[in-house]
């Protein structure tokens, strides 16, 4: 069974304060690691999909990796427009469509 | 562009009356479509998903059902709600070729009381 631990829970960061949030998976067969951002009482809107361990994606002030075993989502001098909570997921060669979530982390971002 | 949208917002029930929650995709055709659940500290659940007209794969067994009358017409039902049927519920939907990257209405925050 697909299994995806994120931590911490919470993070509070100072505006310009970088630091970086993490995704632990074990998967059979990674076929799609993904990163989403929820806000609060919506739906998650997609950020990036990583596929092979060494893979890095940028979006401004986001930049997602990929290991084996973890991915990282990098946030580089933080606004307070970056507050939410950030959503990791994979897909496992034997899950089929489905995708297998993490709880989160919820980060906010204080002026 | 492609556009999903999901209602109601927000949905007080009582205990044992039937439910029915409506999501329709835009802009794609043949899309797959999935109902997710959110539990407040849990993650995000899947409940059902669909490959096309009629068919309908559940993960979870439950009081819920889905049905998929039309391409993009995605319908989640019960006929009798549970207070642990409370949550927020999620429609999302992904290019049918590649069953990646899902792309989420903006929820309904169901309450049972």
């Amino acid at each position: 069974e697909d299994q995806v631990t994120q931590s911490p829970e919470a993070l509070r960061l100072q505006e310009g304060e970088s630091s970086s949030l993490n995704c632990s998976y074990t998967v059979s067969g990674l076929r799609g690691l993904f990163w989403y951002r929820q806000d609060p009482g919506k739906g998650p809107e997609f950020l990036f999909t990583l596929y092979s361990a060494g893979e890095e994606k940028e979006k401004e002030r986001l930049k997602a990796t990929l290991t084996k075993k973890e991915s990282f989502l990098h946030i580089t001098a933080p606004k307070p427009e970056d507050s939410a909570t950030y959503l990791c997921a994979v897909q496992g060669a034997g899950g089929g469509n489905k995708l297998t979530f993490g709880t989160g982390t919820q980060l906010k971002v204080e002026l | 562009s492609q556009t999903i949208h999901q209602w109601p917002a927000t949905l007080v029930q009582p205990v044992g009356s039937p439910l029915s929650l409506e999501c329709t995709v835009e802009g794609t055709s043949n899309p797959n479509l999935y109902w997710y659940r959110q539990a407040a500290g849990r993650g995000l659940q899947l409940l059902f998903y669909s490959v096309g007209i009629g068919q309908i794969s559940s993960e979870v067994p439950q009081n819920l059902s889905a049905s998929r009358p039309q391409d993009r017409q995605f319908i989640l039902s019960s006929k009798k709600l549970l207070l642990s049927d409370s949550g927020f519920y999620l429609c999302a939907w992904s290019v049918t070729s590649t069953n990646e990257k899902l792309f989420f209405g903006s929820g309904t925050q169901l309450s049972v009381l």
